[in-house]
């Protein structure tokens, strides 16, 4: 079974500070997909960032990064200068290509302090 | 612009009333596609479409039922509410016909109680 597994229920980090949410999975696909979307307090979500699996350079937004290691089957999102908009719920997803089912992980709740 | 739209945001049913949850997008996306959310659970796909007439099952179909007649609307029925599925709803729509390379549009949400 294709799974995302994220490790970390709940995490707080300090206004203007770096923090770094994890994401794993687990799949026998060679080629698909890894996102992270963002779900703030009035749960709509949102795409934060997303990531080709034969691409090896790690996708940027802004101050959003991610450190995507294929053959550890690792998808970490980092955040820089974190800001108090960034509190929210943050969601792993993965997909594999050719296929309609996104597969998400239970969820990140991200603390902005001010 | 008004995106993914869901409606009722808040519902209150019996266990065995029947109910259906309304998703209709205005950026004539092909996929569309429910999921429902659950404290520790993530989001868990119940049904997706990848067009008017075609629709399959996710990762947990049962008790529910959707049907695609046109590409705006995509609903979702509940045909015998139980406990279990006291959740949050939401819908998501895609741009592309492959949506594995695009981004989903989500919903606002729809908090469903079953008592």
């Amino acid at each position: 079974a294709q799974t995302v597994t994220q490790s970390q229920p709940e995490m707080s980090v300090q206004e203007a500070e770096t923090v770094t949410l994890s994401c794993t999975y687990d799949t026998s696909e060679s080629n698909y997909y890894l996102f992270w979307y963002k779900q703030p307090p009035s749960r709509q979500m949102i795409l934060v960032i997303r990531q080709e699996a034969y691409k090896q350079q790690n996708a940027t937004e802004n101050r959003f990064s991610v450190n995507f290691q294929k053959a550890a089957k690792s998808f970490s999102l980092k955040i820089s200068d974190s800001q108090l908009g960034d509190t929210a719920m943050y969601f792993c997803a993965f997909i594999p290509s050719g296929t309609y089912k996104y597969i998400f992980g239970t969820g990140t709740r991200l603390k902005v302090l001010a | 612009n008004a995106g993914v739209t869901q409606t009722p945001k808040f519902q209150v049913l019996k266990t065995g009333q029947s109910m259906t949850l309304q998703c209709a997008q205005d950026m004539n996306h092909e996929y569309m596609s429910w999921y429902r959310q659950d404290p520790g659970m993530g989001l868990r796909l119940i049904h997706y479409s990848v067009g008017a007439g075609i629709t399959d099952q996710g990762e947990v179909p049962n008790g529910y039922n959707v049907s695609r007649s046109t590409t705006e609307d995509f609903p979702l029925r509940l045909l015998s509410a139980a406990p279990s599925q006291t959740s949050v709803y939401f819908c998501a729509s895609s741009y592309s016909e492959s949506p594995n390379t695009g981004e989903l549009f989500f919903g606002e949400g729809s908090r469903l109680t079953v008592l």
